[in-house]
């Protein structure tokens, strides 16, 4: 149990578009969701914190108005990387807590963005 | 702020060895910690955690780790690892539960050698 995927596995895109990054908790509903981004040999950066049916909180220094967070429903949190830069080229996963009792992050296998 | 401090960036170690891979944290309080591992393809998978009680915490596939407070440690070990352990480990401390913020370390990178 406690399944978290994500969708795309990788995405290709050109600057200046648009990329959206789906996060599912299969198996549990997640009150909260947490988006990461992780550089090549790093570690993860949590970016935001995403609850369900409110706004997200984001981490100091990210910007919010290029990576938008919707948190629609206790199982689909979304991130979607606008007007796409090469320097937003990164692996972004996202984790998803339950419910009480379940007071342990599940974290999804990862979505690899490049931006040509 | 709290931190994580993994001194290790890669560890090569033979099949059957011992492994040990090392954390630190700063914090003012007791943390909260966690050993996470990273395979090509998969999410990080929780090894163990440490919230309260005894110090040394028994977790999946065979790792165990120690919270040292007076070190501000909590190493992983493994008595004896195998092939399919190599990948990257993350320890990471959470501050306050129920906020539930992970701040990770920088990764180990396992290596097995034959």
């Amino acid at each position: 149990g406690a399944v978290v995927s994500q969708h795309p596995s990788w995405v290709i895109c050109k600057s200046g578009t648009s990329v959206k990054i789906e996060c599912r908790s299969l198996d549990f509903q997640a009150t909260t969701m947490f988006w990461y981004r992780q550089f090549p040999k790093q570690s993860l950066m949590l970016m935001a914190t995403s609850n369900e049916g409110s706004k997200a909180t984001y981490e100091q220094g990210v910007e919010k108005d290029k990576f938008l967070i919707n948190h629609a429903s206790l199982t689909l949190s979304t991130l979607t990387v606008t007007s796409a830069h090469p320097e937003d080229s990164s692996f972004y996963i996202c984790s998803a807590k339950g419910l009480a009792g379940i007071n342990e992050q599940f974290f999804g296998p990862g979505t690899r963005l490049t931006v040509l | 702020a709290q931190s994580v401090t993994q001194p290790d960036i890669h560890i090569t170690v033979s099949e059957g060895a011992s492994l040990e891979l090392r954390c630190n944290y700063s914090y003012g309080a007791t943390p909260y910690l966690f050993w996470y591992v990273q395979s090509p393809g998969q999410g990080l998978q929780l090894l163990l955690k440490y919230f309260s009680g005894d110090t040394l915490v028994q977790g999946i596939k065979g790792f165990e780790a120690e919270f040292k407070r007076s070190q501000s440690s909590f190493n992983l070990r493994k008595p004896s690892v195998h092939w399919s352990d190599a990948a990257e480990y993350f320890c990471a401390v959470a501050v306050a539960f129920g906020n539930e913020k992970l701040t990770f370390g920088t990764g180990t990178r396992l290596t097995i050698i034959p």
